[in-house]
């Protein structure tokens, strides 16, 4: 039972160049999330998905397009990207969301650089 | 969205030394976690506790639901509890976080 794993772990982007993160469970868990953590402001989410087929918009999702075609994985996919996308993104499941009972577990985290 | 306030939001220790860190929400919420983010980035989670105490070793957590503030004790203190701790709280598919208390154990 491998968890979340997020690849890659760190990455360097020239501005306007498009990459993918990946992010995939094995735990059968309905609900995964992105997030991405800056200095001194938290985990702010970007994108969250309830199930395969359906996503949603989170806190700071301008930049950043998601899909979710099976339970497994949820890429991260940034179009065009820029310096204010530096950060470090971590990729999290649960069995339902935030509702009553549901804890959240947390990927290892993506660090990505745009210069 | 939820504010969430965490305090305070830097603390150093010596080992041994006991510590309480607290966090405020500025609305109701169904789901209240508690991680520990290790000097390597990983988060750990220490607490689901919507309601309640829990102890867990060393740690424990009380939430106040009604007036909206989760409480972290920490006894005992060692340097491996260095780290950000943060409160996390949602309702419904959103879950905000507060901006962490980074707690420094000195041997």
């Amino acid at each position: 039972n491998a968890g979340v794993t997020q690849t890659p772990k760190f990455q360097v982007l020239k501005t306007g160049q498009s990459m993918t993160l990946q992010c995939a469970q094995d735990m059968n868990h309905e609900y995964m999330s992105w997030y991405r953590q800056d200095p001194g402001m938290g985990l702010r989410l970007i994108h969250y998905s309830v199930g395969a087929g359906i996503t949603d918009q989170g806190e700071v999702p301008n930049g950043y397009n998601v899909s979710r075609s099976t339970t497994e994985d949820f890429p991260l996919r940034l179009l065009s990207a820029a310096p204010s996308q530096t950060s470090v993104y971590f990729c999290a499941s649960s069995l339902q969301g935030a509702t009553v009972g549901n804890t959240q577990y947390f990927g290892p985290g993506t660090r990505l650089t745009v210069l | 969205g939820i504010q969430v306030e965490q305090s305070p939001p830097d603390l150093i220790l010596q080992e041994g030394a006991n510590s309480t860190l607290r966090c405020n929400f500025s609305d109701s919420v169904n789901n209240l976690q508690w991680f520990h983010q290790n000097p390597w980035g990983q988060l750990i989670n220490l607490f689901y506790i919507p309601s309640g105490t829990k102890q867990n070793g060393r740690l424990s957590a009380t939430t106040v639901a009604t007036e909206r503030y989760s409480l972290l004790y920490i006894s005992s203190s060692q340097t491996t509890d260095s780290g950000v701790y943060f409160c996390a709280g949602g309702t419904g598919n959103q879950f905000y976080f507060g901006t962490g208390t980074s707690l420094t154990v000195i041997p």
